[in-house]
């Protein structure tokens, strides 16, 4: 069982918008930074967003997050089959002192 | 090219040890702290261990606490994973991972660079 709580699955049709939520502890999330992960099938994970909000040079504006509290969602709009993937919330746990992440979401582009 | 290529997985004993490999290059490999994710078959990430750039400080999941070993060689730019006491839960792709900034400060540990993974199976 994760430390991180991530819907299972999620899905939407093409053009439209969807968001992940991600929930935690004050121990990871409520007081640490959040990141973002996309893993397309077959494929090693990718950051997405990183500081909460931020996104590494490449990634598209069409995905955002924010943070509050405890929790965390990742948004994607305009939705394409190409982001069908498993997504991966992650943060530090301060009480563990070491990483954690989200069991993960698949999202279905219908 | 910016890549991390890892090695030394495959079929081992329940109790037994195997070492994790992961050659890193095209960056200031003792700049940044370094991890290991993995990924049992059709499950999720976990976050398994990692160090410091200078290699002085480790962290370890509680299921890697006291039977792995992270350490780093900057000298020959490459990162290892010592896995002894092994049981079939940990059976999966072991990815080595770079942190995003050369940062000590744990908060700001993401990955953003992964390598193709190498698979570890536990198994009599």
């Amino acid at each position: 069982q994760s430390v991180l709580t991530q819907p299972p699955s999620v899905s939407a049709a093409p053009g439209q918008k969807v968001t992940i939520s991600c929930s935690g502890s004050s121990s990871n999330i409520g007081n640490n930074f959040v990141s973002w992960y996309q893993q397309l099938p077959g494929t090693a994970p990718k950051l997405l967003i990183y500081d909460n909000n931020k996104r590494p040079s490449g990634i598209p504006d069409r995905f955002s997050a924010s943070k509050s509290g405890t929790s965390a969602t990742l948004g994607i709009t305009g939705l394409q089959t190409g982001d069908e993937a498993d997504y991966y919330c992650g943060t530090w746990d301060t009480s563990l002192s070491a990483g954690v992440f989200g069991g993960g979401t698949k999202l279905t582009v219908l | 090219d910016v890549q991390l290529l890892e090695s030394g997985g495959g079929l081992v004993q329940p109790g037994g040890s195997l070492r994790l490999s992961c050659a890193a290059s095209g960056f200031t490999f003792s700049n940044f702290p370094m991890g290991w994710v993995r990924q049992a078959p059709g499950k999720g990430l976990e976050w398994v261990s990692a160090i410091s750039g200078g290699g002085d400080d480790t962290y370890y999941a509680d299921s890697a606490k006291g039977r792995f070993t992270i350490s780093r060689d900057n000298s020959k730019n490459t990162l290892y994973l010592l896995m002894s006491s092994l049981r079939a839960e940990d059976t999966a792709l072991y990815y080595c991972a770079k942190v995003l900034v050369a940062t000590m400060t744990t908060a700001y540990w993401y990955f953003d660079l992964w390598g193709r993974g190498t698979l570890v199976t536990v198994s009599s």
